[in-house]
């Protein structure tokens, strides 16, 4: 069973240049998350999708959104990089957004960003 | 608001001799509580969850935690320390109303293991 993948794993990007992450599920999973991690700030949660609807947003500039598509599949997309948009982004999945107690999420490798 | 302590950035310890992760948290509903493990370059990996079933927990490659909510800790622990068992933890948690896949990170603690 494959597990989450997420492309590209590593990339480099200027800053006020955009950029657009994938993520595919695991098969049958319907709810992708999205986590930044810097040293500085640690993990920290972007955003949650499940049926192509954002479920759950957390602390980030309107620079920072995602989709997905009726494949479950996701993407984020940062727009007017900064300097300090220089993270791992990752990504996991479940099969759905939770009910009493949260889900257990798998998480993919991460895309490696950096922003010069 | 939830959050969790970890109270340890990094743990030292000798190969054969237990661990002790410590990790305090702070919730308004009854949390569900979990730790993850970070290998370099790697993704997260489970290790276990607490979800009010049972309060000691057993998760993978002989780690297990406890909820105490007198104490609001949720401790992870191994009785004998493994070479591979050198990376990064994290105790997490969510206790949106109805559960939810929104997790809070704790700042991870660094487990190093010397021979």
């Amino acid at each position: 069973k494959a597990g989450v993948t997420q492309t590209p794993r590593y990339l480099i990007k200027t800053r006020g240049q955009q950029v657009t992450l994938s993520c595919s599920p695991i098969s049958g999973h319907r709810s992708v998350s999205w986590y930044q991690q810097t040293p500085g700030q640690g993990l920290q949660f972007l955003f949650e999708y499940f049926s192509e609807t954002q479920r759950n947003k957390g602390n980030f500039p309107g620079r920072f959104s995602g989709r997905q598509f009726s494949n479950s599949r996701s993407e984020m997309n940062v727009s007017t990089l900064e300097l300090g948009d220089s993270a791992l982004y990752l990504c996991a999945s479940s099969l759905s957004p939770g009910g009493l107690g949260a889900n257990v999420l798998t998480f993919g490798a991460g895309s490696r960003l950096t922003v010069l | 608001a939830q959050s969790v302590t970890q109270l340890d950035s990094h743990v030292s310890v000798s190969e054969g001799t237990p661990v002790l992760l410590r990790c305090n948290y702070s919730s308004s509903y009854s949390p569900s509580l979990f730790w993850y493990v970070q290998h370099p370059n790697k993704g997260l990996q489970l290790l276990l969850k607490y979800t009010s079933a049972a309060t000691l927990v057993k998760g993978i490659n002989g780690f297990e935690a406890e909820f105490k909510k007198s104490e609001t800790s949720f401790h992870l622990t191994k009785p004998s320390a493994h070479m591979s068992d050198a990376a990064e933890y994290f105790c997490v948690v969510s206790d949106l109303p109805g559960g939810g896949n929104k997790l809070t990170f704790g700042t991870g603690t660094q487990l190093k293991v010397e021979l």
